[in-house]
């Protein structure tokens, strides 16, 4: 069965950067995308960008430029995202979810991962 | 970018009584090559991630009950649970998939009255 496995919650302080990372299993990893999307406290959720798990093609949300790295390591069929100068409104659970890639939805998703800014 | 709206915010509904949400996409997500409307909704209990329900408006996921479904096309679409179940209690989500970047409504959560 499909399944995407997130690393565990992580604190970090205003400025610093955090990797979350992202196993599949049950299905060919190269054949679909990851796509990222987060949830702050209380609210809905925000869509953060895309890599294709094939060819390592990126699509990152205009607010997030230049902050956000996403990654693939096709021999462990892992994505990672990376955020870069965190501030305190980056609290959030961050998701993984399988895409299709090229608009469809997003069928399976991860657990979530907790990342937490506080000085 | 799309801006989806959906209403209302929340509602109460009695066990075995229907739920009914709304959902309004700023610009058409029906593309005409395919007469599909791109259009999902998710499932959110707490502490949960979302869950798909519903893809192209009206096509329900494998496994999820029957007495959930959608309709809608264009830019106006509905989420409807036919007989509300204690298990349903959650905030559900559209989502356009038609353009970069998919964008997602506010939510809508359903209480048990």
């Amino acid at each position: 069965q499909v399944q995407l496995v997130q690393s565990g919650a992580d604190v970090k302080k205003p400025g610093a950067s955090v990797k979350v990372s992202c196993k599949a299993s049950g299905y060919t990893f190269t054949t679909y995308g990851i796509t990222w999307v987060r949830q702050a406290p209380g609210q809905g959720l925000e869509w953060m960008g895309w890599i294709s798990a094939y060819n390592g093609n990126t699509n990152y949300a205009q607010k997030l430029q230049g902050r956000v790295t996403m990654t693939t390591d096709t021999s462990t069929s892992t994505a990672y995202m990376e955020l870069r100068s965190l501030r305190s409104d980056d609290t959030a659970v961050y998701y993984c979810a399988r895409d299709g890639g090229g608009n469809t939805p997003f069928d399976y998703w991860g657990q979530g991962t907790l990342v937490t800014v506080s000085s | 970018d799309i801006v989806m709206t959906q209403s209302p915010d929340s509602l109460a509904v009695s066990l075995g009584e229907r739920a009914t949400i709304n959902c309004k996409s700023s610009q058409s997500v029906l593309y005409s090559s395919d007469n599909k409307s791109y259009l999902a909704w998710y499932q959110q209990k707490p502490g949960q991630p979302p869950k798909l329900l519903i893809y192209w408006a009206s096509t329900r996921e494998s496994g999820v009950p029957d007495r959930f479904s959608g309709s809608g096309s264009g830019t106006d679409f509905t989420l409807t649970i036919s007989s509300l179940q204690a298990e349903d209690v959650a905030v559900y989500y559209c989502h356009q998939y038609y353009s970069t970047p998919p964008t997602f409504g506010q939510g809508t959560k359903v209480e048990i009255k």
